[in-house]
């Protein structure tokens, strides 16, 4: 069964703080992908990435950063964390293979204080 | 700039109702267009993917429709339960074929008993 799993479902920081997000999968795929969700706001795409070691901006980067040293593990961080960033936030993965099928984690609620 | 709209925002059914959910895409260049289900405070579940080739596919009671012509794509949810509550987005890919995704701000559906 498909699964990507995101480690943290809640967190609590505070402002100026440096946040890590994990996300992994075990499906093989090539894209993974960092959104933000916020009420009026819908689904905002952060980073997103196709293969190790790549990735391009998405609609909202700014703030953000992003790695992906290995093709299971995609990690947003955050490096200076501000109230603003409160959100949650859905990793998602996706294979050109597979018809490009997108898959979702749970999600990470972030509080920042 | 691909925009993507789904009207009503919200929607409250009686159960047994046959209903559709409509989303609105500004360019036909899609690549895909696949439908999710989210439930309260969770990560989003992939209902149906239609590929731009193809003009509907189903799942059990859920049939979803496109037509790129009018940049229009429509889910039909057939004898709705109160188990069917919870936002429906839509979403497209644009014609590359990296998976990025443009979502709708969601349909949140009430089915009541």
């Amino acid at each position: 069964d498909v699964k990507v799993t995101q480690s943290s479902r809640y967190l609590v920081k505070r402002t100026g703080e440096k946040v890590f997000l994990e996300c992994v999968q075990d499906m093989d795929h090539e894209n993974m992908f960092w959104y933000r969700q916020d009420p009026g706001l819908g689904l905002r795409l952060i980073y997103f990435s196709y293969d190790v070691k790549m990735k391009e901006k998405g609609d909202i980067p700014e703030g953000y950063s992003v790695s992906r040293e290995k093709k299971e593990r995609f990690s947003l961080i955050l490096e200076s964390a501000s109230t603003n960033q409160t959100s949650m936030y859905l990793c998602a993965s996706s294979s050109t293979v597979s018809g490009n099928t997108i898959y979702f984690g749970e999600g990470s609620w972030l509080t920042v204080v | 700039k691909q925009e993507v709209t789904q009207i009503p925002a919200a929607l409250s059914v009686p159960e047994g109702e046959n209903l559709v959910l409509n989303c609105s895409f500004t360019d036909s260049a899609i690549y895909n267009l696949q439908w999710f289900r989210q439930d309260p405070g969770k990560g989003l579940t992939s209902l149906l993917l239609i590929q731009s080739s193809q003009r509907e596919q189903t799942s059990g009671r859920l049939n979803a429709s496109l037509d790129k012509s009018s940049g229009r794509s429509t889910l039909y949810i057939a004898a709705s339960q109160p188990g069917d509550s919870a936002t429906y987005l839509c979403a497209v890919h644009g014609s590359s074929n990296t998976g990025k995704l443009i979502f709708g701000q969601g349909t949140t559906l009430q089915v009541k008993p």
